[in-house]
């Protein structure tokens, strides 16, 4: 595969369940992203890893917790969530200090229900 | 606080008309400005990005205007045709800073047969 790849891309979940969105770069790059997409809304931008280091947390709840094992996966652990967490759940990748400086490449996202 | 404003929130643009899509911001540290398109059920793509040493930069149809002492930019699309319909977002990110990109809020474009 190429690009950038997400897992599962549907998800329905309950408030008291546990489950992790998969993000994997096929690219080379060295900086991850986790975004929100709600409707009417700009793109939330949720964790940031340079290098496998997380570099950005934006104020994002304790229920959402991302891991990065290695610069090409990505996971968002979810637990706890609230109905309000419904959305689409954005990874994007890009090359920290290139000319391109700030173009990411996105995933197809995973389309989060909370119920 | 937005850090990129955009407008309109909706465009319907007849097939061959142009389409324009406005963004404005304010922290003049912003030096790199792309435009990502979006369909239905994939993730925003890059389309064309522009720095600000230029005021214009073209790529086929697609045409970014930039205003550096107004603080704005601007995507217009020529010829539009109805395979462009998608949600159009601006960005803008600084160099200097952690390369985090700054959304506006989209724009969603119909374009009628």
């Amino acid at each position: 595969e190429t690009g950038v790849t997400q897992t599962p891309r549907h998800l329905v979940m309950g408030m008291t369940n546990k489950k992790s969105l998969k993000c994997e770069q096929h690219l080379g790059h060295n900086a991850m992203y986790w975004y929100k997409q709600s409707a009417k809304k700009p793109l939330e931008l949720m964790f940031v890893y340079n290098f496998k280091e997380q570099t950005e947390n934006n104020s994002v709840p304790s229920r959402f917790s991302p891991e990065c094992p290695n610069s090409s996966h990505l996971f968002l652990h979810l637990h706890t969530l609230q109905p309000e967490d419904s959305a689409l759940y954005l990874c994007a990748s890009s090359q920290p200090g290139t000319s391109g400086g700030g173009t990411q490449y996105f995933g197809p996202g995973t389309r989060l229900l909370v119920l | 606080q937005q850090q990129v404003k955009q407008s309109p929130q909706s465009l319907i643009v007849q097939k061959g008309g142009i389409s324009i899509i406005n963004c404005a911001y304010e922290n003049t540290a912003f030096d790199y400005f792309p435009w990502y398109q979006q369909f239905p059920g994939k993730g925003p793509a890059l389309l064309i990005a522009i720095r600000p040493d230029v005021s214009e930069k073209k790529e086929g149809r697609f045409t970014i205007s930039f205003n550096k002492s107004a603080k704005q930019f601007s995507l217009h699309i020529m010829d539009s045709q109805p395979g462009d319909s998608a949600t159009y977002f601006c960005a803008a990110s600084s160099q200097t800073g952690a390369n985090n990109l700054f959304f506006g809020t989209g724009t969603r474009l119909t374009v009628i047969p």
